[in-house]
């Protein structure tokens, strides 16, 4: 089975602090993604990175970055956390060829105080 | 508690009975499509896809039903039991692209 593996189930963090989320993939999967869940918003995509290294802003970057230095892992990062980041994390990952099934993490819900 | 799905639309199926949960996906190009489930403080789980050239598909107690002439889904659970009881959301995606498009979901409520 396929494992995405998020290090934090619960966050708590004060304005201003810089936050970071770990996910791990134990698939190989080449694609690995960082979404927000909003009640009524749907997923919306922050980043998304496709190789080691490599990374593509999603659809609201903006106050977040990333980083891949290894092939499993990929970390979401709150350069200085606001309260309109507190939010539910969800990582997921996907191998490059055939379907393309995105894998998601249990998520990590973050409050911003 | 969980937050999400606060503002969802929601149905309620007497356990036994089948549910159809529905979506109208957004991109005439998308030929990808994913069913997921995400119970409560759990991330989304997969549940059966779709590719564009087929009409309907079955797996374990689902079907998913694709209209590609009005970009409608739909997702039916076959005697529905209390653990089926979560946010089911659609996905969906185009060829040579790793984004997907999420629905906000339905709650399904399943009546003891």
């Amino acid at each position: 089975d396929v494992k995405v593996t998020q290090s934090s189930r619960y966050l708590v963090k004060r304005t201003g602090e810089k936050v970071f989320l770990e996910c791990v993939q134990d698939m190989d999967h080449e694609n690995m993604f960082w979404y927000r869940q909003d009640p009524g918003l749907g997923l919306r995509l922050i980043y998304f990175s496709y190789d080691v290294k490599m990374k593509e802003k999603g659809d609201i970057p903006e106050g977040y970055s990333v980083s891949r230095e290894k092939k499993e892992r990929f970390s979401l990062i709150l350069e200085s956390a606001s309260t309109n980041q507190t939010s539910m994390y969800l990582c997921a990952s996907s191998g490059r060829t055939g379907k393309n099934i995105q894998y998601f993490g249990a998520g990590t819900r973050l409050s911003v105080l | 508690g969980e937050s999400v799905g606060l503002h969802l639309p929601t149905l309620s199926v007497q356990e036994g009975d089948n549910s159809i949960i529905n979506c109208a996906y957004s991109n005439s190009a998308s030929d990808y499509f994913i069913w997921y489930k995400q119970e409560s403080g759990k991330g989304p789980q997969f549940i059966i896809d779709i590719r564009s050239n087929m009409d309907k598909r079955q797996g374990q107690r689902v079907t998913v039903l694709l209209n590609k002439t009005v970009k409608h889904l739909s997702l039916q659970i076959a005697a529905t039991q209390p653990g089926d009881s979560a946010v089911y959301f659609c996905a969906e995606t185009s060829s040579g692209t790793y984004k997907y498009i999420f629905g906000t979901g339905t709650r399904l409520k399943v009546l003891a």
